[in-house]
């Protein structure tokens, strides 16, 4: 069975620090993985997927991640934080068998100040 | 505009109410699930669908029911709604594919609050 573990439920940084979000898979195969944002009152909105392509996967809003088997992570990064980054972040896996087994991490909360 | 819609957005509703929740879909997406989510929580998937007549339960136990009757269209039932129901319910698609084209595209939540 595929899980996601996600360090830090709070993340908190300064506006223009790095941000760094951490996720953990475990996966008995090669998984597909995926990390989605939500604002507040908002459903979730898809931010980049790893494909098996490209270790490092650029997205939307300036965040990219890189995938690392050696150390099943895929953590999410973004050079500089902006006020409008504040949200909840998702990390999630999917295995290949027609997205069958499609978790869930418990999500971060980013908090961006000022 | 492909899109997943969710009516209503919020919900005020008295406790042994029957209340559905709609879910629509614009993508041609066979797939579709229901998640329930509490404030600031993690996302708990309760009902899910492969196709039209196919309904499966989820991870998490729940009351309420779902329907499939046409692709696009996945509406949640609840027969008698208790304050134990008060949650954020989020609808979600995807196709059905073997390919990393299963992610899941989401519509904007309904907030329930059962008095």
């Amino acid at each position: 069975a595929q899980s996601v573990t996600q360090l830090g439920s709070h993340v908190s940084v300064s506006e223009g620090a790095l941000v760094l979000l951490r996720c953990n898979y475990s996966s008995s195969v090669p998984p597909y993985l995926f990390w989605y944002v939500q604002y507040p009152n908002q459903g979730l909105q898809l931010l980049l997927k790893y494909t098996s392509a490209a270790t490092l996967v650029k997205g939307i809003n300036g965040f990219e991640a890189e995938f690392k088997k050696s150390e099943t992570s895929f953590h999410l990064t973004k050079p500089s934080a902006h006020m409008s980054d504040a949200a909840e972040y998702f990390c999630a896996v999917s295995d290949h068998n027609y997205g069958q087994n499609f978790v869930f991490g418990p999500g971060t909360r980013l908090s961006v100040l000022p | 505009e492909a899109d997943i819609y969710q009516t209503p957005r919020y919900l005020v509703i008295g406790t042994g109410k029957k209340i559905t929740l709609e879910c629509s879909q614009t993508m041609g997406h066979d797939k579709m699930y229901w998640y329930q989510q509490d404030p600031g929580m993690e996302l708990h998937l309760i009902h899910y669908s492969y196709g039209v007549n196919s309904t499966e339960k989820g991870d998490l136990s729940s009351e309420s029911t779902v329907s499939r009757i046409r692709t696009e269209h996945f509406p949640l039932t609840l027969e008698s709604a208790r304050p134990s129901h008060t949650s954020q319910y989020l609808c979600a698609s995807s196709v059905l594919s073997g390919g990393a084209s299963n992610e899941q595209f989401f519509g904007p939540g309904t907030r329930l609050t059962v008095l």
